[in-house]
């Protein structure tokens, strides 16, 4: 069973801090790494993606994989009371078949 | 460019019935994927669909299925609904390879079974 691991949460910032969320996954030939968000009855919505080692940042966010230890995480930083939302990590094994973790829930507080 | 569109937003079924989901990719994508969402599981994969051929299957009863047309519009489909088939419905499209362009999900349907 491939599993995705994230902590539920929640993770509380105060706005303008730096929030960090990880995820590890156990499936060691997983080559793409995504993380979506999701507000609250709403469809998740792609915020990055990485397929190398290493960082990958866009704007106010950075993804980082380190494939070695399994393990990817977001930054985001400047945190708004906007980014506030779950924040789901899904790592692709085949096809266009993702296995999603149960997602961290960030509360940004002004 | 349109995003991916899902019909009905909403569905309120009974035990037993069975209800048929549509999806409209993003124009030229040729995959389509759908995934369940609940509390209780989260976000779990149902299939996918690649030039109208069944590329990958999750780990879902027979009674969940599809198919794709050669317009690339997919449509799922439950029979004998339960109670714990309520959940969000997610579609995404590709235009392949997720390597080539990460998946983007659509609005969702809602499903109620009571």
């Amino acid at each position: 069973q491939k599993e995705v691991e994230q902590n539920s949460g929640p993770l509380s910032v105060p706005e303008g801090a730096i929030a960090s969320l990880n995820c590890t996954y156990s499936d060691r030939g997983s080559q793409s790494f995504f993380w979506y968000r999701q507000y609250s009855g709403k469809s998740p919505e792609l915020i990055m993606f990485i397929y190398s080692n290493g960082d990958k940042e866009d704007g106010r966010f950075t993804a980082q994989l380190n494939k070695a230890s399994q393990y990817v995480s977001l930054l985001i930083r400047d945190s708004q009371p906007s980014d506030s939302a779950t924040y789901l990590c899904a790592v692709n094994n085949a096809g266009n078949m993702l296995t999603f973790g149960g997602g961290t829930r960030l509360m940004v507080k002004p | 460019k349109a995003g991916v569109t899902q019909t009905p937003r909403y569905l309120i079924k009974t035990r037993g019935q069975q209800v048929t989901l549509s999806c409209s990719p993003i124009s030229g994508h040729r995959s389509v994927s759908w995934y369940q969402q609940t509390p209780g599981q989260g976000l779990q994969f149902l299939f996918e669909y690649f030039s109208e051929t069944q590329r990958n299957k999750g780990n879902f009863p027979g009674r969940f299925s599809g198919r794709q047309f050669s317009n690339s519009r997919s449509e799922m489909n439950v029979s004998t609904l339960e109670l714990g088939d309520s959940a969000l419905y997610l579609c995404a499209s590709s235009p392949g390879r997720p390597e080539d362009s990460p998946l983007h999900f659509g609005n969702g349907t809602r499903l109620t079974v009571t």
